[in-house]
């Protein structure tokens, strides 16, 4: 079983407010992504990092930005949220070839 | 950019009927091919994967998938589904370019819904 958590689960939040999405994993993944999926369409990478003090933005622009300080850590911060920030935000990690991920349960944001 | 299509948005099915849920993509080169499952309520996990070799591949829970070059297509099937197999299934696919893997590209999932 995967062990990778995702902090909150759910998050309504009004516009222009400062948010952080958590993403901690106890495996010792070097590699960490961020999706964001809306229903019914594809997941989308946002952003990923392979290691400490590594992150790249993904294929999707994305205004949120993130950080690596530690390897099991792995935070997405939206600095001023809008209403076209309302999704869902699934954190995964992997070890392996970049394809096998562990994904955590998703961050549904709302933004009013 | 490569694409992933998955056209069954939605499937019902019965139980013990017969299951296949296409997955085709546009990259033309090395590719490495994933299925993934969300279960009601759960995390997305990895149902099975293919690099190379042996074009059918299984899968945990009785499940398989065919890789057939020449139709860009990865089905996943399964012989007799379950209520169990009540999930949102997820076709992605890896490019290889230039003997390094690129990110994963995902479709958009179908829903299969198995009827008791």
């Amino acid at each position: 079983e995967a062990d990778i958590y995702q902090t909150p689960r759910y998050l309504v939040i009004g516009t222009g407010k400062k948010i952080t999405l958590e993403c901690s994993q106890t495996m010792g993944h070097d590699k960490m992504y961020w999706y964001q999926q809306d229903p019914g369409m594809e997941l989308h990478l946002i952003h990923y990092s392979y290691g400490v003090n590594s992150t790249e933005k993904g294929d999707l622009s994305s205004e949120s930005t993130v950080s690596r300080i530690r390897t099991e850590h792995f935070p997405l911060t939206l600095e001023s949220a809008r209403p076209s920030h309302t999704s869902q935000y699934l954190c995964a990690s992997s070890d392996r070839g970049v394809g096998e991920l562990f994904f955590g349960e998703g961050s549904r944001l709302t933004v009013l | 950019a490569q694409s992933v299509s998955q056209h069954n948005h939605h499937v019902i099915l019965s139980e013990a009927a017969s299951l296949e849920l296409g997955c085709n993509y546009s990259y033309g080169g090395t590719v490495n091919l994933f299925w993934y499952v969300q279960y009601p309520g759960q995390h997305l996990q990895l149902l099975l994967k293919y690099f190379s070799g042996d074009p059918l591949v299984k899968g945990i829970k009785g499940f398989e998938a065919e890789f057939i070059k020449s139709k860009f297509s990865f089905n996943l099937r399964k012989p007799s589904v379950q209520w169990s197999d009540t999930a949102e299934y997820f076709c992605a696919v890896n490019p290889i370019s230039s003997g390094s893997a690129r990110q994963l590209t995902f479709g958009s999932g179908t829903q299969l819904t198995v009827l008791p």
